[in-house]
């Protein structure tokens, strides 16, 4: 199946700090999401961004299907961005998600 | 919107017991229903598809009648552990797939933790 790696596994960030968390993949996609689930568990969506770039707020992403991979970046970090950011890709007809190995953020004051 | 629930949040059963978990799309109709699990510090890993009116597709490993799914009717799923065990305690999370057209994006419920004494 599908690999997916992501880097780097984890990072401490003063607050407003930038960071760029990646997510390479194993073979090609029609699906990818971000993910940040909070200390409680729950997944909150950030993108479904199988290619391009979209941006909210602080947040932007990147997606380069043909290099298989893709970008998280966040501006001006604040304490509540912290948890753990999850990429996921799906292929084929499935819908089915395969999700990374995850980046654990910790942004302190 | 795309809203989905779960319950109970967290379950603590004696081993042998079975257990219930609901998953609810609250404001779309979900015709695919997914079951994850999550040990702690990992990552999750996909148990099984579940798609209204029709049985469930379990992931290679995953043992079809100890998680047994039912997707009942186009906002419900649910998953029963049977004859739970401590190695099945684990934070298992539902996801919904929206049915927009040209995305095949997925929402999550908020987990459950199970503990299995």
């Amino acid at each position: 199946g599908i690999q997916v790696e992501q880097s780097p596994p984890d990072l401490i960030l003063q607050e407003g700090a930038n960071s760029t968390l990646r997510c390479n993949f194993s073979d090609s996609v029609n699906n990818l999401q971000w993910f940040h689930q909070n200390p409680w568990g729950q997944l909150i969506n950030l993108f479904y961004i199988p290619s391009g770039t979209k941006q909210n707020g602080r947040l932007s992403a990147t997606t380069v299907a043909t290099e298989r991979y893709s970008l998280l970046y966040i501006s001006s970090s604040q304490t509540t961005d912290s948890g753990v950011y999850f990429c996921a890709v799906g292929e084929g007809g499935g819908n089915k998600l395969t999700f990374g190995t995850g980046t654990q953020l910790k942004v302190e004051l | 919107g795309a809203v989905v629930s779960q319950h109970p949040s967290r379950v603590i059963c004696k081993s042998g017991t079975s257990v219930k978990i609901e998953c609810r799309s609250l404001d779309f109709q979900a015709t695919t229903m997914f079951w994850y699990r999550q040990f702690p510090k990992q990552s999750l890993m996909l148990m099984a598809t579940s798609n209204e009116g029709s049985k469930a597709t379990y992931e290679q490993g995953v043992e079809k009648d100890k998680f047994l799914i039912n997707h009942a009717s186009l906002t419900l799923s649910t998953l029963t552990v049977t004859s739970a065990h401590p190695e099945d305690s684990s934070f298992y999370i539902c996801s919904a797939r929206v049915p927009t057209s040209g995305r095949d994006e997925q929402y999550f419920g908020p987990g459950t933790r199970l503990t299995v004494t």
